[in-house]
């Protein structure tokens, strides 16, 4: 299994409340994905990185920023909580772009009461 | 935009029936397309995946042919165990296009009982 972990695995928050999920990586890959699942829409990509420093928006980005210092962390923040953002959050890898295969985390559940 | 379309679940069989969950898809250019599985309270593996076109992907007794005439990727299995009791995820990534990730859809919940 490809070494990615998340943190916290479970979450529960009040609206209005900044939360910070993690993930965290120890195979050296490039390029690391944000995901939202949620019934009915399978999964839609939040924000990626390309490396250190380098991101970019996903389909569902509003209301969610990211920060990569590392190769190895690759941070989802969301600066001001809604019940809208209660979901399953999964972290992805991948060593190439071009190839396509990812690697996913276990997930964090966060609920925005 | 590109997007894929799974056939709706759940799927309910019986141990040793033959499976066929449909995958349809729409993308400019050569798509790459894969199936990932997710069993209950885990994230996504990669079950298997198609890079061109006639390609066949396989892999613990699933299969499924990259058609592209049919912009289809079909998973298939001769007979199901109640270990495949899972969400099963066709996903697209279009490799014409830089910066994007997987494209997902919807998942198909797939219940085998003894």
């Amino acid at each position: 299994d490809a070494g990615i972990t998340q943190s916290p695995r479970h979450k529960v928050t009040e609206t209005g409340t900044p939360v910070t999920l993690r993930c965290h990586q120890t195979e050296n890959h490039r390029y690391m994905y944000w995901y939202r699942q949620d019934p009915g829409h399978g999964l839609r990509l939040i924000h990626y990185s390309y490396g250190v420093k380098d991101t970019d928006k996903g389909e569902v980005s509003d209301g969610y920023s990211v920060s990569r210092s590392k190769t190895e962390d690759f941070l989802l923040t969301l600066e001001s909580a809604t019940s809208s953002q209660t979901s399953v959050y999964f972290c992805a890898i991948s060593e190439s772009e071009l190839a396509g295969e990812q690697f996913f985390g276990p997930g964090t559940r966060l609920t925005v009461l | 935009g590109d997007s894929v379309t799974q056939m709706e679940g759940p799927v309910t069989l019986s141990e040793e029936a033959c499976l066929t969950i449909n995958c349809t898809y729409t993308a400019t250019g050569y798509p790459s397309l894969f199936w990932y599985v997710q069993y209950p309270g885990e994230g996504l593996q990669l079950l298997l995946k198609a890079t061109k076109a006639d390609d066949k992907g396989s892999n613990k007794g699933f299969e499924a042919t990259y058609r592209k005439e049919t912009t289809s990727f079909h998973l298939e299995k001769g007979s199901v165990q109640v270990s495949d009791s899972a969400v099963y995820f066709c996903a697209l990534r279009n490799d014409n296009q830089a910066g994007t990730a997987l494209i997902f859809g919807k998942g198909t919940t797939l219940s085998v009982s003894s």
